[in-house]
């Protein structure tokens, strides 16, 4: 069990540019799901997938968000056309589906718009 | 709508004594609950989780209690330690795809 990987570590861009964001799962699970954590706040739901299908995107989820598994394994998280707004931690977590198992986070992608 | 709250931001207590903290919820529908630790510039790590057919679940220096008509749960850490200090995020699965909803947070001191 190597944990949830996500690269890169931190992110810096000026407004207006795209950004991709990459995670890594523990390699046996088949849920992934990506969360924004803004400060003094807990982890905001955005996204999840089962294996390679995206099942449910939260209205947080603007149209310049979008979010890929290909071929079930690890996961990209692209924001176009970034906003200061959008600075944030992004975190991935997966699990192996089974009821009320527990997430398991990566360590997060901090992005930072200027 | 914040389902689940953490009413207290932080929490300061001495090593060695114990800490306790504290989480609402208003959705009945749940019936399972989360503690997540997160140390800073790392990921949220699980703690300990309650079911709500059960009141108390306890693993070691941890104990979650469960109060389902007061919509209440209490994490209590005892004894303290330094390492201990870190924001506890109180958290609930939605819809039963294991979507958590998450309070706020509090960030927990030991003082040596």
């Amino acid at each position: 069990d190597t944990g949830v990987s996500q690269d890169p570590r931190h992110k810096i861009t000026k407004r207006g540019q795209n950004v991709t964001f990459r995670c890594d799962p523990i390699s046996e699970h088949n849920r992934l799901y990506w969360y924004r954590q803004t400060l003094g706040q807990g982890p905001e739901f955005l996204t999840y997938f089962q294996n390679e299908a995206q099942l449910e995107k939260s209205r947080l989820l603007s149209d310049r968000f979008s979010a890929e598994r290909p071929k079930g394994s690890f996961s990209t998280l692209e924001i176009q056309r970034t906003e200061q707004g959008d600075s944030a931690m992004y975190l991935c977590a997966s699990s192996p589906g089974l009821n009320n198992s527990p997430l398991h986070f990566g360590n997060g992608t901090r992005l930072t718009v200027t | 709508d914040q389902q689940v709250k953490q009413n207290s931001p932080s929490l300061s207590v001495q090593e060695g004594r114990i800490s306790i903290l504290n989480c609402d919820y208003t959705n009945s529908m749940f019936d399972y609950f989360l503690w997540y630790k997160k140390y800073p510039a790392e990921g949220p790590t699980f703690l300990i989780s309650i079911s709500s057919i059960k009141d108390k679940n306890e693993d070691g220096r941890f104990t979650v209690f469960l109060n389902k008509s007061a919509k209440h749960l209490s994490l209590h850490i005892v004894p303290s330690q330094p390492g201990d200090s870190a924001v506890y995020f109180c958290a609930a699965p939605w819809r039963g795809a294991q979507k958590l909803v998450f309070g706020q947070g509090t960030r927990l001191t030991i003082n040596p």
